[in-house]
């Protein structure tokens, strides 16, 4: 069965810092893995995904994800932290039957200082 | 149209109180669920319809019943709930494997 392990509940940077938000995988296959961000009292809105095309994935706002399948990581990064990027991050992984199921990690809450 | 729409946002009902939640898509996605997300936590699946159809039931309580009249409409119709049933309620659709899902706003539901 397919997982996800977020390490890292909360995640404080500085504004103009790096950005790392870490995820692995558990998969006997390999999988399709996405990144989701969720501002207050919104839905989730799709930052980027991994398809088995490309491992390195460049997403929306400035994010990207380097699939490692040594690793079974899936961590998200940007260069420079913006004081908007302060949300909650949940990495995700899809099963790979018709019912395309996904299964959310506990999510990393970032906050970004000014 | 490239949205999940959700009403209403907001919803506060008493535990005797029969209410709807409404979810609606015209991307042409046939797969459609329905998640509870409690605060400071990930979402939780609770139904999936494919094709019009109930495929998956995550052990929910009958007090919650979702209703998919057609392609693009999903209802989840609530009676009887309890305080503990607070939570965003959130919907979303897929087109297929490896497209992920495209996520409503969600209803912000309290139960007094």
């Amino acid at each position: 069965a397919q997982s996800v392990t977020q390490l890292g509940s909360h995640v404080s940077v500085s504004e103009g810092a790096l950005v790392l938000l870490r995820c692995n995988y558990s998969s006997s296959v390999p999988p399709y893995l996405f990144w989701y961000v969720q501002y207050p009292n919104q839905g989730l809105q799709l930052l980027l995904k991994y398809t088995s095309a490309a491992t390195l994935v460049k997403g929306i706002n400035g994010f990207e994800a380097e699939f490692k399948k040594s690793e079974t990581s899936f961590h998200l990064t940007k260069p420079s932290a913006h004081m908007s990027d302060a949300a909650e991050y949940f990495c995700a992984v899809s099963d790979l039957t018709g019912a395309n199921n996904l299964f959310f990690g506990t999510g990393t809450r970032l906050t970004v200082i000014p | 149209d490239t949205e999940v729409t959700q009403t209403p946002k907001h919803l506060v009902m008493g535990m005797t109180n029969k209410k709807s939640l409404k979810c609606e898509q015209h991307m042409g996605h046939r797969a459609m669920y329905w998640y509870k997300q409690k605060a400071k936590k990930p979402p939780e699946l609770m139904f999936v319809y494919s094709y019009e159809k109930l495929s998956i039931n995550e052990s929910v309580p009958s007090r919650f019943s979702p209703e998919c009249p057609n392609s693009s409409l999903l209802n989840l119709h609530l009676h009887a709930l309890q305080p503990e049933d607070s939570a965003l309620y959130l919907c979303a659709s897929s087109q297929k494997v490896g497209y992920g899902y495209t996520f409503g706003s969600g209803t912000r539901l309290t139960v007094v």
